[in-house]
Protein backbone atom coordinates (compact mmCIF):
# COMPACT_ATOMS: atom_id res chain seq x y z
CA UNK A 1 0.00 0.00 0.00
CA UNK A 2 1.33 3.49 -1.10
CA UNK A 3 1.98 5.95 2.32
CA UNK A 4 0.19 8.85 0.12
CA UNK A 5 -2.90 7.88 -2.39
CA UNK A 6 -4.84 10.04 -4.58
CA UNK A 7 -6.80 9.58 -7.44
CA UNK A 8 -4.76 10.32 -10.41
CA UNK A 9 -7.62 11.87 -12.27
CA UNK A 10 -7.75 13.38 -14.93
CA UNK A 11 -10.78 15.88 -13.49
CA UNK A 12 -11.93 17.90 -16.22
CA UNK A 13 -14.27 20.70 -15.63
CA UNK A 14 -15.50 23.85 -16.64
CA UNK A 15 -14.55 27.70 -16.18
CA UNK A 16 -16.03 28.17 -12.72
CA UNK A 17 -17.12 24.80 -12.07
CA UNK A 18 -15.99 23.65 -7.83
CA UNK A 19 -13.92 20.77 -7.76
CA UNK A 20 -12.45 18.35 -4.62
CA UNK A 21 -9.37 16.36 -4.29
CA UNK A 22 -8.72 13.59 -1.76
CA UNK A 23 -6.06 12.00 -0.68
CA UNK A 24 -5.30 9.27 2.21
CA UNK A 25 -2.53 8.52 4.79
CA UNK A 26 -0.97 5.49 5.85
CA UNK A 27 1.34 6.55 8.82
CA UNK A 28 -1.00 7.73 11.63
CA UNK A 29 2.29 9.59 13.04
CA UNK A 30 2.51 12.13 10.42
CA UNK A 31 3.01 15.74 11.56
CA UNK A 32 2.59 17.65 8.51
CA UNK A 33 -0.04 18.12 5.84
CA UNK A 34 0.44 20.43 2.28
CA UNK A 35 -1.02 20.51 -1.27
CA UNK A 36 1.58 21.34 -4.08
CA UNK A 37 1.38 22.42 -7.27
CA UNK A 38 3.00 21.01 -10.02
CA UNK A 39 2.90 22.56 -13.68
CA UNK A 40 3.71 20.13 -16.72
CA UNK A 41 7.42 19.31 -16.86
CA UNK A 42 8.17 22.08 -14.07
CA UNK A 43 8.81 21.71 -10.29
CA UNK A 44 6.09 21.13 -7.69
CA UNK A 45 5.18 24.76 -5.55
CA UNK A 46 3.47 24.43 -2.27
CA UNK A 47 -0.09 25.46 -2.76
CA UNK A 48 -0.76 25.55 0.50
CA UNK A 49 -0.39 23.97 3.96
CA UNK A 50 -3.08 21.93 5.90
CA UNK A 51 -4.10 22.39 9.24
CA UNK A 52 -6.60 20.45 11.63
CA UNK A 53 -8.78 23.11 11.70
CA UNK A 54 -9.32 23.30 8.31
CA UNK A 55 -7.87 26.46 6.22
CA UNK A 56 -8.39 28.24 3.34
CA UNK A 57 -6.85 30.82 0.78
CA UNK A 58 -8.58 32.47 -1.34
CA UNK A 59 -10.75 30.14 -3.74
CA UNK A 60 -8.58 27.48 -2.10
CA UNK A 61 -10.01 25.21 1.09
CA UNK A 62 -7.78 22.58 2.63
CA UNK A 63 -9.23 19.98 4.86
CA UNK A 64 -7.32 17.23 7.43
CA UNK A 65 -9.08 14.90 9.15
CA UNK A 66 -6.75 13.08 11.47
CA UNK A 67 -8.80 10.42 12.25
CA UNK A 68 -9.74 9.47 9.13
CA UNK A 69 -5.93 9.92 7.89
CA UNK A 70 -7.81 11.88 5.00
CA UNK A 71 -7.21 15.35 3.17
CA UNK A 72 -9.24 17.31 1.09
CA UNK A 73 -8.59 20.33 -1.04
CA UNK A 74 -11.46 22.07 -2.83
CA UNK A 75 -11.10 24.44 -5.78
CA UNK A 76 -14.20 26.85 -5.99
CA UNK A 77 -14.41 29.06 -9.63
CA UNK A 78 -12.28 27.17 -11.47
CA UNK A 79 -10.07 29.30 -13.65
CA UNK A 80 -8.14 28.14 -16.82
CA UNK A 81 -4.90 28.80 -15.12
CA UNK A 82 -5.65 26.07 -12.28
CA UNK A 83 -5.00 23.28 -14.88
CA UNK A 84 -2.24 21.28 -13.00
CA UNK A 85 -1.25 18.07 -11.33
CA UNK A 86 -2.07 18.60 -7.68
CA UNK A 87 0.38 16.78 -4.98
CA UNK A 88 -0.58 15.79 -1.57
CA UNK A 89 2.34 15.78 0.39
CA UNK A 90 2.76 14.67 4.06
CA UNK A 91 5.81 14.92 6.47
CA UNK A 92 6.72 12.63 9.15
CA UNK A 93 9.34 15.02 10.90
CA UNK A 94 8.99 18.32 10.45
CA UNK A 95 11.91 19.92 8.89
CA UNK A 96 14.58 16.70 9.22
CA UNK A 97 12.27 14.37 7.35
CA UNK A 98 11.11 13.33 3.94
CA UNK A 99 8.78 14.88 1.80
CA UNK A 100 6.27 11.97 1.22
CA UNK A 101 4.68 12.65 -2.26
CA UNK A 102 1.02 11.10 -3.30
CA UNK A 103 0.96 10.36 -6.99
CA UNK A 104 -1.10 13.77 -7.91
CA UNK A 105 -4.05 14.09 -9.64
CA UNK A 106 -4.34 16.08 -12.69
CA UNK A 107 -7.20 18.97 -13.71
CA UNK A 108 -7.68 20.54 -16.51
CA UNK A 109 -9.98 23.39 -16.59
CA UNK A 110 -11.83 23.51 -19.94
CA UNK A 111 -13.50 26.93 -20.96
CA UNK B 1 16.58 36.49 -4.37
CA UNK B 2 18.02 33.00 -5.70
CA UNK B 3 16.23 29.92 -5.75
CA UNK B 4 17.26 26.46 -5.56
CA UNK B 5 19.60 26.18 -8.73
CA UNK B 6 20.12 22.95 -10.32
CA UNK B 7 22.62 21.58 -13.17
CA UNK B 8 22.03 20.88 -15.91
CA UNK B 9 18.66 21.05 -17.09
CA UNK B 10 18.98 18.18 -19.29
CA UNK B 11 21.16 15.44 -19.88
CA UNK B 12 21.37 12.04 -21.90
CA UNK B 13 23.76 9.42 -20.63
CA UNK B 14 24.12 5.94 -21.84
CA UNK B 15 23.13 2.58 -20.08
CA UNK B 16 25.86 1.88 -17.50
CA UNK B 17 27.39 5.18 -17.66
CA UNK B 18 27.48 7.83 -14.45
CA UNK B 19 26.20 11.08 -13.90
CA UNK B 20 26.38 13.73 -11.49
CA UNK B 21 24.19 16.21 -10.51
CA UNK B 22 24.42 19.27 -8.94
CA UNK B 23 21.93 21.61 -6.40
CA UNK B 24 22.73 24.63 -4.88
CA UNK B 25 20.65 25.93 -2.54
CA UNK B 26 18.76 28.85 -1.72
CA UNK B 27 20.56 31.52 0.10
CA UNK B 28 20.40 30.69 3.97
CA UNK B 29 18.98 27.18 3.60
CA UNK B 30 21.63 24.77 4.71
CA UNK B 31 19.70 21.28 4.44
CA UNK B 32 19.34 19.66 0.63
CA UNK B 33 17.03 16.80 -0.25
CA UNK B 34 17.04 15.51 -3.59
CA UNK B 35 14.02 13.93 -5.19
CA UNK B 36 13.41 11.32 -8.55
CA UNK B 37 10.68 11.84 -9.92
CA UNK B 38 8.98 9.42 -13.00
CA UNK B 39 7.13 10.06 -15.83
CA UNK B 40 3.25 10.24 -14.32
CA UNK B 41 4.36 9.35 -10.53
CA UNK B 42 4.94 11.80 -7.78
CA UNK B 43 8.24 12.77 -6.92
CA UNK B 44 10.26 10.06 -4.44
CA UNK B 45 12.80 10.86 -1.86
CA UNK B 46 16.30 9.88 -2.12
CA UNK B 47 18.11 11.23 0.43
CA UNK B 48 18.61 14.06 2.87
CA UNK B 49 21.46 16.06 3.55
CA UNK B 50 22.46 18.23 6.69
CA UNK B 51 26.38 19.16 7.45
CA UNK B 52 28.06 17.30 5.54
CA UNK B 53 26.50 14.48 6.24
CA UNK B 54 23.23 11.74 4.66
CA UNK B 55 21.28 12.13 7.21
CA UNK B 56 17.75 9.88 5.99
CA UNK B 57 17.79 7.67 3.25
CA UNK B 58 14.92 6.44 1.04
CA UNK B 59 14.19 3.40 -0.62
CA UNK B 60 17.21 3.76 -3.27
CA UNK B 61 20.05 1.19 -3.83
CA UNK B 62 23.68 1.74 -3.43
CA UNK B 63 24.34 3.37 -7.02
CA UNK B 64 22.97 6.63 -5.19
CA UNK B 65 25.15 8.68 -3.71
CA UNK B 66 25.40 11.95 -2.69
CA UNK B 67 27.71 14.41 -1.18
CA UNK B 68 27.28 18.28 0.82
CA UNK B 69 29.76 20.82 0.63
CA UNK B 70 31.01 22.97 3.12
CA UNK B 71 28.94 25.82 1.09
CA UNK B 72 25.90 23.93 1.36
CA UNK B 73 25.74 23.06 -2.19
CA UNK B 74 24.86 19.20 -3.49
CA UNK B 75 25.65 16.49 -5.92
CA UNK B 76 23.68 13.46 -6.69
CA UNK B 77 25.89 10.76 -7.84
CA UNK B 78 24.20 7.78 -10.05
CA UNK B 79 26.26 4.85 -11.21
CA UNK B 80 26.08 1.90 -13.68
CA UNK B 81 23.13 4.25 -15.32
CA UNK B 82 19.73 1.87 -15.54
CA UNK B 83 16.97 2.52 -18.44
CA UNK B 84 14.85 2.89 -15.47
CA UNK B 85 16.86 5.74 -13.76
CA UNK B 86 15.27 7.98 -16.59
CA UNK B 87 13.42 10.90 -14.61
CA UNK B 88 13.51 14.24 -13.68
CA UNK B 89 15.49 14.82 -10.38
CA UNK B 90 14.54 17.70 -8.63
CA UNK B 91 17.06 19.47 -5.66
CA UNK B 92 14.37 21.07 -2.30
CA UNK B 93 16.33 22.95 -0.29
CA UNK B 94 15.45 23.96 3.61
CA UNK B 95 16.44 25.18 6.98
CA UNK B 96 16.97 22.80 9.70
CA UNK B 97 14.67 23.25 12.56
CA UNK B 98 11.05 23.26 12.74
CA UNK B 99 8.52 23.42 9.24
CA UNK B 100 10.30 26.53 7.67
CA UNK B 101 9.17 25.13 4.14
CA UNK B 102 11.03 23.77 1.41
CA UNK B 103 12.07 25.33 -2.13
CA UNK B 104 12.31 22.93 -4.63
CA UNK B 105 15.01 23.72 -7.99
CA UNK B 106 13.59 22.83 -11.52
CA UNK B 107 15.22 20.26 -11.52
CA UNK B 108 17.20 18.14 -13.85
CA UNK B 109 16.21 15.77 -16.38
CA UNK B 110 18.29 12.52 -16.97
CA UNK B 111 17.13 10.41 -20.05
CA UNK B 112 19.22 7.08 -19.87
CA UNK B 113 19.08 5.40 -23.77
Amino acid sequence: RKEVEQDPGPFNVPEGATVAFNCTYSNSASQSFFWYRQDCRKEPKLLMSVYSSGNEDGRFTAQLNRASQYISLLIRDSKLSDSATYLCVVNNRGNTGKLIFGQGTTLQVKP
Amino acid sequence: DAGVTQSPTHLIKTRGQQVTLRCSPKSGHDTVSWYQQALGQGPQFIFQYYEEEERQRGNFPDRFSGHQFPNYSSELNVNALLLGDSALYLCASSLNGPDYGYTFGSGTRLTVV
